[in-house]
């Protein structure tokens, strides 16, 4: 089955600093994709990145940066020079395509980060 | 903001009760998600509606059931209520069953 873990409960830097949220996943599926959500207070769940397990090269979006490696199964995320606004609660989700034609996200239990002025 | 909208934004039932959740999604957008999120949790799929039929079921029991209309909208309908039912409910939607899901705001639902 799938399955995603995020091993950082909460994370607390102060404005500026660089943060890395880890991501780890298992899946027995030879293709796949990997996701990271933010979730402000407000609850929406806001799309960051999607990426196709074939594509192990880095991203780079302004602040933001992720890293995939297949070898170590992992997909973590870097926020360089955090702003308080980054605060949130950041999931990592993994498709779950074994229901046909449907895709289901599988959902880690998130990392609450909390930037600091 | 996605475009994608849920009503109503909180709820409060008493158990046994009966709740329909409204979703409408983003335009352009065939496919929709629903997810329960309990509190401290991540997301957990309940169902995907594509052209007005379940088109994929997680863990949960046929008192959730869902239904979508002709505009893409969708409703998640909970029967006979349970106190773990209380949690934040998530809809997405996407272009097709397998694309990236946009979710909308969420109804928190409090069963007492």
């Amino acid at each position: 089955a799938q399955k995603v873990t995020q091993a950082q409960t909460e994370i607390s830097v102060v404005e500026k600093e660089d943060v890395t949220l880890d991501c780890v996943y298992e899946t027995r599926d030879t293709t796949y994709y990997l996701f990271w959500y933010k979730q402000p207070p407000s609850g929406e769940l806001v799309f960051l990145i999607r990426r196709n397990s074939f594509d192990e090269q880095n991203e780079i979006s302004g602040r933001y940066s992720w890293n995939f490696q297949k070898s170590t199964s992992s997909f973590n995320f870097t926020i360089t020079a955090s702003q308080v606004v980054d605060s949130a609660v950041y999931f990592c989700a993994l498709s779950d395509r074994s229901q046909g034609g449907s895709e289901k996200l599988v959902f880690g239990k998130g990392t609450k980060l909390t930037v600091n002025p | 903001e996605t475009g994608v909208t849920q009503s109503p934004t909180h709820l409060i039932k008493t158990r046994g009760q009966q709740v329909t959740l409204r979703c409408s999604s983003q335009s352009g957008h065939n496919t929709v998600s629903w997810y329960q999120q309990a509190l401290g949790q991540g997301p957990q799929f309940i169902f995907q509606y594509y052209r007005e039929e379940e088109n994929g079921r997680g863990n949960f029991p046929p008192r959730f059931s869902g239904l979508q209309f002709p505009n893409y909208s969708s409703e998640l309908n909970v029967n006979a209520l349970e106190l773990d039912d209380s949690a934040l409910y998530l809809c997405a939607s996407s272009m097709g069953t397998q694309e990236t899901q946009y979710f909308g705001p969420g109804t928190r639902l409090l069963v007492l």
